[in-house]
């Protein structure tokens, strides 16, 4: 049973250009979280989505924007790169049918904005 | 609003020493506690969590938390300590009826040889 996966592993932009980073949830989860870990910092909330609608936002801008597409996998899109755009971009699977709100999460994206 | 606060951002511990990890929240409803480690350049990997009942939890590898609810805390503990344990650790909570995972800054844990 793969895991949450995402893709691609690394990459580097440069300021003002536009990136898209990709998921693919657990097994039988619905719902994908997507959070920012900067340098040093513990991962912040971006966004969530569940039935192909964003259900949850968190303190982003909307340079940060998302999408879910009928297999549960998503995609988030960051416009307008700045350099401190710079992180790990996490993503979490989750299912509304788990007693608690346990995610699971992939190894990241890492991308460096120069 | 949900904030969580870990007091040490640094810890080092010689190998089979025990180890506690310190962690607060605030919230003005009902939360969640979960801690999470990670290792370099990987993801978040589950180490524990609390829900209800108990307030001591067991974890993987050895590792167990105690949630006090006086004090807000969720300290975690490791009685004895390997070099294969040192990672990131990051505290969280998460509300009952939210799906949001307040994380956090980590606290580095290094085991000494």
């Amino acid at each position: 049973d793969a895991g949450v996966t995402q893709s691609p592993t690394h990459l580097i932009k440069t300021r003002g250009q536009q990136v898209t980073l990709r998921c693919s949830p657990k097994s039988g989860h619905d719902t994908v979280s997507w959070y920012q870990q900067a340098l040093g910092q513990g991962p912040q909330f971006i966004f969530q989505y569940y039935e192909e609608e964003e259900r949850q936002r968190g303190n982003f801008p909307d340079r940060f924007s998302g999408h879910q597409f009928p297999n549960y996998s998503s995609e988030l899109n960051v416009n307008a790169l700045l350099l401190g755009d710079s992180a790990l971009y996490l993503c979490a699977s989750s299912t509304p049918q788990s007693s608690y709100n346990e995610q699971f999460f992939g190894p990241g994206t890492r991308l460096t904005v120069l | 609003a949900q904030s969580v606060t870990q007091l040490d951002s640094q810890v080092p511990v010689f190998e089979e020493a025990p180890v506690e990890l310190r962690c607060n929240y605030s919230s003005s409803v009902s939360v969640y506690l979960f801690w999470y480690v990670q290792y370099p350049n990987q993801g978040l990997q589950l180490l524990l969590k609390y829900l209800s009942g108990s307030t001591l939890v067991k974890g993987i590898n050895g590792f167990e938390a105690e949630f006090n609810k006086s004090q807000t805390s969720f300290h975690l503990r490791k009685p004895s300590v390997h070099i294969s344990d040192t990672a990131e650790y990051f505290c969280a909570v998460s509300l009952y009826t939210g799906n949001q995972f307040y994380f956090g800054t980590g606290t580095s844990l290094t085991v000494i040889p």
